[in-house]
Protein backbone atom coordinates (compact mmCIF):
# COMPACT_ATOMS: atom_id res chain seq x y z
CA UNK A 1 0.00 0.00 0.00
CA UNK A 2 0.66 3.57 -0.50
CA UNK A 3 2.16 5.33 2.69
CA UNK A 4 3.70 8.51 4.66
CA UNK A 5 5.63 8.75 7.59
CA UNK A 6 6.57 11.91 9.99
CA UNK A 7 7.16 12.89 13.38
CA UNK A 8 3.71 13.59 15.01
CA UNK A 9 4.99 16.42 16.79
CA UNK A 10 8.51 18.75 17.19
CA UNK A 11 9.47 21.48 19.43
CA UNK A 12 12.70 23.42 18.75
CA UNK A 13 13.77 26.89 19.92
CA UNK A 14 13.13 30.42 18.11
CA UNK A 15 16.64 31.31 16.35
CA UNK A 16 17.72 27.40 15.95
CA UNK A 17 17.05 24.75 12.99
CA UNK A 18 14.88 21.70 12.85
CA UNK A 19 14.63 18.83 10.38
CA UNK A 20 11.29 17.67 9.68
CA UNK A 21 11.71 13.98 8.02
CA UNK A 22 9.57 12.42 6.23
CA UNK A 23 9.67 8.53 4.75
CA UNK A 24 7.10 7.47 1.59
CA UNK A 25 6.09 4.09 -0.31
CA UNK A 26 3.78 4.43 -3.43
CA UNK A 27 3.11 3.06 -6.31
CA UNK A 28 5.61 5.50 -8.71
CA UNK A 29 6.33 8.30 -7.66
CA UNK A 30 6.52 12.26 -9.26
CA UNK A 31 7.78 14.09 -6.55
CA UNK A 32 7.61 15.10 -2.99
CA UNK A 33 6.19 18.35 -1.89
CA UNK A 34 5.88 20.10 1.71
CA UNK A 35 3.12 22.17 2.47
CA UNK A 36 2.85 24.54 5.61
CA UNK A 37 -0.64 24.64 7.91
CA UNK A 38 -1.62 26.54 10.35
CA UNK A 39 -4.24 26.48 12.12
CA UNK A 40 -7.78 26.77 10.84
CA UNK A 41 -5.91 27.39 7.45
CA UNK A 42 -5.57 25.88 3.91
CA UNK A 43 -1.91 24.24 3.31
CA UNK A 44 0.17 27.01 1.34
CA UNK A 45 3.16 25.41 -0.86
CA UNK A 46 6.37 25.45 0.39
CA UNK A 47 8.54 22.93 -1.87
CA UNK A 48 9.01 20.36 -4.68
CA UNK A 49 11.75 17.96 -4.90
CA UNK A 50 11.74 15.45 -7.80
CA UNK A 51 15.45 15.05 -7.99
CA UNK A 52 18.07 13.91 -5.28
CA UNK A 53 19.28 16.23 -3.64
CA UNK A 54 18.83 19.64 -1.66
CA UNK A 55 16.83 22.29 -3.10
CA UNK A 56 17.03 25.78 -0.74
CA UNK A 57 14.52 28.48 -0.55
CA UNK A 58 15.39 31.43 1.89
CA UNK A 59 15.39 29.90 5.71
CA UNK A 60 13.64 26.87 4.38
CA UNK A 61 15.35 23.53 2.31
CA UNK A 62 13.97 20.53 1.30
CA UNK A 63 16.15 17.43 0.63
CA UNK A 64 15.31 14.15 -1.11
CA UNK A 65 16.52 10.70 -1.86
CA UNK A 66 14.45 8.62 -4.16
CA UNK A 67 16.76 5.34 -3.54
CA UNK A 68 15.80 5.69 0.33
CA UNK A 69 12.24 6.91 0.08
CA UNK A 70 12.94 10.14 2.01
CA UNK A 71 12.79 13.49 2.31
CA UNK A 72 13.20 16.47 5.11
CA UNK A 73 12.39 19.48 5.43
CA UNK A 74 15.20 22.00 7.02
CA UNK A 75 14.20 24.97 8.68
CA UNK A 76 16.48 27.63 9.79
CA UNK A 77 16.93 30.79 11.67
CA UNK A 78 13.25 29.57 13.35
CA UNK A 79 10.37 32.76 14.02
CA UNK A 80 7.69 31.89 16.13
CA UNK A 81 5.44 32.12 12.92
CA UNK A 82 6.74 29.16 12.19
CA UNK A 83 4.91 27.17 14.12
CA UNK A 84 2.49 25.20 12.29
CA UNK A 85 1.88 21.94 11.18
CA UNK A 86 4.12 20.72 7.89
CA UNK A 87 2.35 18.31 5.39
CA UNK A 88 4.53 15.90 3.46
CA UNK A 89 3.23 14.28 0.37
CA UNK A 90 4.14 12.43 -1.84
CA UNK A 91 2.47 12.35 -5.82
CA UNK A 92 2.22 8.74 -7.16
CA UNK A 93 2.26 7.46 -11.10
CA UNK A 94 -1.28 8.72 -11.29
CA UNK A 95 -0.30 12.28 -9.83
CA UNK A 96 -2.74 11.76 -7.14
CA UNK A 97 -1.22 13.33 -3.88
CA UNK A 98 -0.58 11.03 -1.09
CA UNK A 99 -0.33 12.39 2.47
CA UNK A 100 0.59 12.07 5.66
CA UNK A 101 -0.85 12.96 8.94
CA UNK A 102 1.82 16.54 9.70
CA UNK A 103 4.19 17.34 12.03
CA UNK A 104 3.14 19.81 14.29
CA UNK A 105 6.05 22.12 14.84
CA UNK A 106 5.61 23.95 18.40
CA UNK A 107 8.69 26.48 18.79
CA UNK A 108 9.37 28.48 22.40
CA UNK A 109 11.03 31.75 22.42
CA UNK B 1 -1.62 35.48 -9.21
CA UNK B 2 -2.92 31.16 -8.65
CA UNK B 3 -5.80 32.58 -5.80
CA UNK B 4 -8.10 30.54 -4.88
CA UNK B 5 -11.27 31.83 -3.25
CA UNK B 6 -14.17 30.00 -1.20
CA UNK B 7 -17.35 30.60 0.20
CA UNK B 8 -18.24 30.44 2.95
CA UNK B 9 -15.38 30.30 4.88
CA UNK B 10 -17.20 28.59 7.76
CA UNK B 11 -20.96 27.48 8.10
CA UNK B 12 -23.48 26.13 10.66
CA UNK B 13 -26.10 23.75 9.76
CA UNK B 14 -29.12 21.87 11.23
CA UNK B 15 -28.78 17.96 10.65
CA UNK B 16 -30.77 16.98 7.92
CA UNK B 17 -30.41 19.81 5.69
CA UNK B 18 -27.87 20.88 2.50
CA UNK B 19 -24.69 23.11 2.32
CA UNK B 20 -23.08 24.15 -0.60
CA UNK B 21 -19.64 25.43 -0.63
CA UNK B 22 -17.69 27.32 -3.88
CA UNK B 23 -14.56 27.29 -4.57
CA UNK B 24 -13.47 29.62 -7.51
CA UNK B 25 -10.22 30.22 -9.23
CA UNK B 26 -9.85 33.72 -9.17
CA UNK B 27 -7.47 34.58 -11.65
CA UNK B 28 -6.58 31.46 -13.79
CA UNK B 29 -8.58 29.11 -15.55
CA UNK B 30 -8.81 25.51 -13.41
CA UNK B 31 -9.11 22.46 -15.96
CA UNK B 32 -9.44 20.18 -12.65
CA UNK B 33 -10.49 21.15 -8.91
CA UNK B 34 -9.81 18.73 -6.08
CA UNK B 35 -11.87 18.15 -2.86
CA UNK B 36 -10.17 17.15 0.35
CA UNK B 37 -11.86 17.02 3.89
CA UNK B 38 -9.80 17.13 7.17
CA UNK B 39 -11.00 16.27 10.24
CA UNK B 40 -8.74 17.69 13.60
CA UNK B 41 -5.23 16.54 13.63
CA UNK B 42 -5.33 14.39 11.02
CA UNK B 43 -4.16 14.85 7.38
CA UNK B 44 -5.74 15.97 4.13
CA UNK B 45 -8.56 13.55 2.81
CA UNK B 46 -8.79 13.33 -0.83
CA UNK B 47 -12.56 13.09 -1.48
CA UNK B 48 -13.13 14.05 -5.22
CA UNK B 49 -11.37 14.90 -8.45
CA UNK B 50 -13.61 17.27 -10.76
CA UNK B 51 -12.41 17.93 -14.65
CA UNK B 52 -14.89 20.96 -15.83
CA UNK B 53 -17.51 19.22 -17.68
CA UNK B 54 -17.49 15.97 -16.92
CA UNK B 55 -18.57 14.01 -13.20
CA UNK B 56 -16.04 14.05 -10.64
CA UNK B 57 -14.03 10.94 -9.65
CA UNK B 58 -14.78 10.34 -6.32
CA UNK B 59 -12.29 8.43 -3.87
CA UNK B 60 -13.13 4.94 -2.62
CA UNK B 61 -15.57 5.07 0.88
CA UNK B 62 -16.65 8.74 -0.70
CA UNK B 63 -20.33 8.85 -1.08
CA UNK B 64 -21.40 10.26 -4.53
CA UNK B 65 -25.00 11.11 -3.64
CA UNK B 66 -24.06 12.87 -0.36
CA UNK B 67 -21.30 14.74 -1.46
CA UNK B 68 -22.84 15.98 -4.69
CA UNK B 69 -20.01 17.93 -6.78
CA UNK B 70 -20.43 20.34 -10.37
CA UNK B 71 -17.60 21.66 -11.87
CA UNK B 72 -19.97 23.87 -14.47
CA UNK B 73 -16.94 26.41 -15.97
CA UNK B 74 -12.96 26.61 -15.57
CA UNK B 75 -13.34 28.94 -12.47
CA UNK B 76 -15.87 27.01 -10.17
CA UNK B 77 -16.86 24.18 -8.82
CA UNK B 78 -19.08 23.55 -6.00
CA UNK B 79 -19.63 20.79 -2.95
CA UNK B 80 -22.86 20.43 -2.07
CA UNK B 81 -23.23 18.05 1.50
CA UNK B 82 -26.82 16.77 1.53
CA UNK B 83 -28.88 15.58 4.47
CA UNK B 84 -26.01 16.87 7.01
CA UNK B 85 -25.54 14.30 9.90
CA UNK B 86 -22.92 15.62 13.05
CA UNK B 87 -20.07 13.92 11.85
CA UNK B 88 -19.84 15.32 8.52
CA UNK B 89 -18.56 18.18 10.34
CA UNK B 90 -14.82 18.88 9.11
CA UNK B 91 -13.09 21.69 7.33
CA UNK B 92 -13.26 21.58 3.25
CA UNK B 93 -10.58 22.26 1.44
CA UNK B 94 -10.78 22.75 -2.32
CA UNK B 95 -7.87 23.17 -4.87
CA UNK B 96 -7.51 24.01 -8.41
CA UNK B 97 -4.99 23.43 -10.97
CA UNK B 98 -4.36 23.75 -15.09
CA UNK B 99 -3.39 20.08 -15.48
CA UNK B 100 -3.91 16.28 -14.62
CA UNK B 101 -1.04 16.59 -12.54
CA UNK B 102 -1.37 17.88 -9.01
CA UNK B 103 1.84 19.33 -8.78
CA UNK B 104 0.39 22.86 -10.05
CA UNK B 105 -2.17 23.43 -7.78
CA UNK B 106 -3.09 25.63 -5.32
CA UNK B 107 -5.24 25.15 -2.22
CA UNK B 108 -8.16 27.96 -1.31
CA UNK B 109 -9.09 28.78 2.52
CA UNK B 110 -11.05 26.05 3.38
CA UNK B 111 -14.81 25.96 4.60
CA UNK B 112 -15.57 24.58 8.22
CA UNK B 113 -18.68 23.55 8.68
CA UNK B 114 -20.14 22.48 12.11
CA UNK B 115 -23.42 19.91 11.99
CA UNK B 116 -25.52 20.81 14.81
Amino acid sequence: GQNIDQPTEMTATEGAIVQINCTYQTSGFNGLFWYQQHAGEAPTFLSYNVLDGLEEKGRFSSFLSRSKGYSYLLLKELQMKDSASYLCAAMDSNYQLIWGAGTKLIIKP
Amino acid sequence: GAVVSQHPSWVICKSGTSVKIECRSLDFQATTMFWYRQFPKQSLMLMATSNEGSKATYEQGVEKDKFLINHASLTLSTLTVTSAHPEDSSFYICSAGWTKSSYEQYFGPGTRLTVT
